[in-house]
């Protein structure tokens, strides 16, 4: 079964910093690859996927993440974040002939201005 | 559309008492699902559906009933309610499984004394 960890529970930068969320997974075929966002009293939403092709896709909002195959990884990251991006932060995964998608356990950003 | 809807949006329950969070979806998806969040557990798929008739278990079923008689509502059913089943509850629905963008609803904040 698949499964994924997120390792920065709670990340705290000011703004114009640079992010960069971990993201690993644990599955042992082809995997779909999402990053979630929920921001404070609104809906999950997508930020961004992989289902193959070019290792570093491009979200909305500046968002951008790389799939590393080798290491298990979809790391997310953003060059320079504001205070808007103030949010929490779900990976998932889904694994090739699955219909389930399993999120990670968050990591919760707060931008300070 | 509406979107993806939950009722009811708070509910209070005793121990061993049964109840059935309502999700609706009018946009004639195929796949839907429930999640529960938890503080530091992220979201945990419960049940999910491909399609009318057809429902299977995710990652944590006990305790939970679905049925999926149309295309357009997912209930799911709380047997005899837990204090381990405070949680905030998510509907989502998508138009082609997990592959796609899954739309979710505003949640259902459940408190069982």
């Amino acid at each position: 079964a698949q499964s994924v960890s997120q390792h920065n529970h709670h990340v705290i930068l000011s703004e114009a910093a640079s992010l960069e969320l971990g993201c690993n997974y644990s599955y042992g075929g082809t995997v779909n690859l999402f990053w979630y966002v929920q921001y404070p009293g609104q809906h999950l939403q997508l930020l961004l996927k992989y289902f193959s092709g070019d290792p570093l896709v491009k979200g909305i909002k500046g968002f951008e993440a790389e799939f590393i195959k080798s290491k298990f990884s979809f790391n997310l990251r953003k060059p320079s974040v504001q205070w808007s991006d103030t949010a929490e932060y779900f990976c998932a995964v889904r694994g090739s002939g699955t219909d389930k998608l399993i999120f990670g356990t968050g990591t919760r950003l707060q931008v300070f201005p | 559309n509406a979107g993806v809807t939950q009722t009811p949006k708070f509910q209070v329950l005793k121990t061993g008492q049964s109840m059935t969070l309502q999700c609706a979806q009018d946009m004639n998806h195929e796949y839907m699902s429930w999640y529960r969040q938890d503080p530091g557990m992220g979201l945990r798929l419960i049940h999910y559906s491909v399609g009318a008739g057809i429902t299977d278990q995710g990652e944590v079923p006990n305790g939970y009933n679905v049925s999926r008689s149309t295309t357009e509502d997912f209930p799911l059913r709380l047997l005899s309610a837990a204090p381990s089943q405070t949680s905030v509850y998510f509907c989502a629905s998508s138009p082609e499984g997990v592959k796609t963008r899954q739309y979710f609803g505003p949640g259902t904040r459940l408190l069982v004394l």
